[in-house]
């Protein structure tokens, strides 16, 4: 089955500064890529994803970038404000109602 | 996207007790499905909810301890059976639409269950 690495675990980061986040899939057959933030206390929360057919995409401070050739995708967060500060997990599925492998998790934080 | 209620938010419950959480949607769904959570960790797939048909679990999860149901294409719910302090967790549904290029699956907020 699919199996998805997420690196790093813990990045801590200057307000203003970017973020990035890294993850690998072992499925060449994963075709969608979301991208959820999880807040303490909440449920997931969807902020990007990005489907094989795309290479990047970005939606204001947040883009998401896809090497299918390479196996791995990475989450990018530029002027990081103190509200980005969450667990921040990718995921990978064969279908983008299907069932979601995810990453294990990155705790991002952002000092003013 | 879709809105989703789950309910309870939070429990504590007693070892040897079951708990039914109950899983919401504003809008038909094509699919259900119900994740944990434990402390610190990611997010793992306990089952799909089928409606009108038994449930899908996963490698690790048997329905005699997470029996499921899903009566209609807007609300299912999740047991946890004679819990125990492992079952602490946070225990999350999502949904998703079939069909589209722009459909995924978004997540409720949780319920966040401590067994003594």
């Amino acid at each position: 089955g699919e199996n998805v690495e997420q690196h790093p675990s813990t990045l801590s980061v200057q307000e203003g500064d970017s973020a990035v986040i890294k993850c690998t899939y072992s499925d060449s057959a994963s075709n969608y890529f979301p991208w959820y933030k999880q807040e303490l206390g909440k449920g997931p929360q969807l902020i990007i994803d990005i489907r094989s057919n795309v290479g990047e995409k970005k939606d204001q401070r947040i883009a998401v970038t896809l090497n299918k050739t390479a196996k791995h995708f990475s989450l990018h967060i530029t002027e990081t404000q103190p509200e980005d500060s969450a667990v921040y997990f990718c995921a990978a599925t064969t279908d983008s109602w299907g069932k979601l492998q995810f990453g294990a998790g990155t705790q991002v934080v952002v000092t003013p | 996207s879709a809105v989703i209620s789950q309910k309870p938010s939070r429990d504590i419950c007693q070892r040897g007790t079951s708990l039914t959480i109950q899983c919401q949607v504003d809008s038909q769904v094509t699919m259900m499905f119900w994740y944990r959570q434990q402390p610190g960790q990611s997010l793992t797939l306990i089952a799909t909810a089928n409606q009108g048909s038994e449930a899908t679990y996963e490698s690790g999860f048997v329905i005699d301890k997470f029996p499921i149901s899903r009566p209609n294409l807007t609300f299912s719910t999740l047991t946890v059976s004679n819990m125990s302090p492992e079952d602490s967790s946070i225990y999350l549904c999502s949904v998703g639409r079939a069909g589209g290029p722009t459909d995924t699956q978004y997540f409720g907020p949780g319920t966040r269950l401590t067994v003594l």
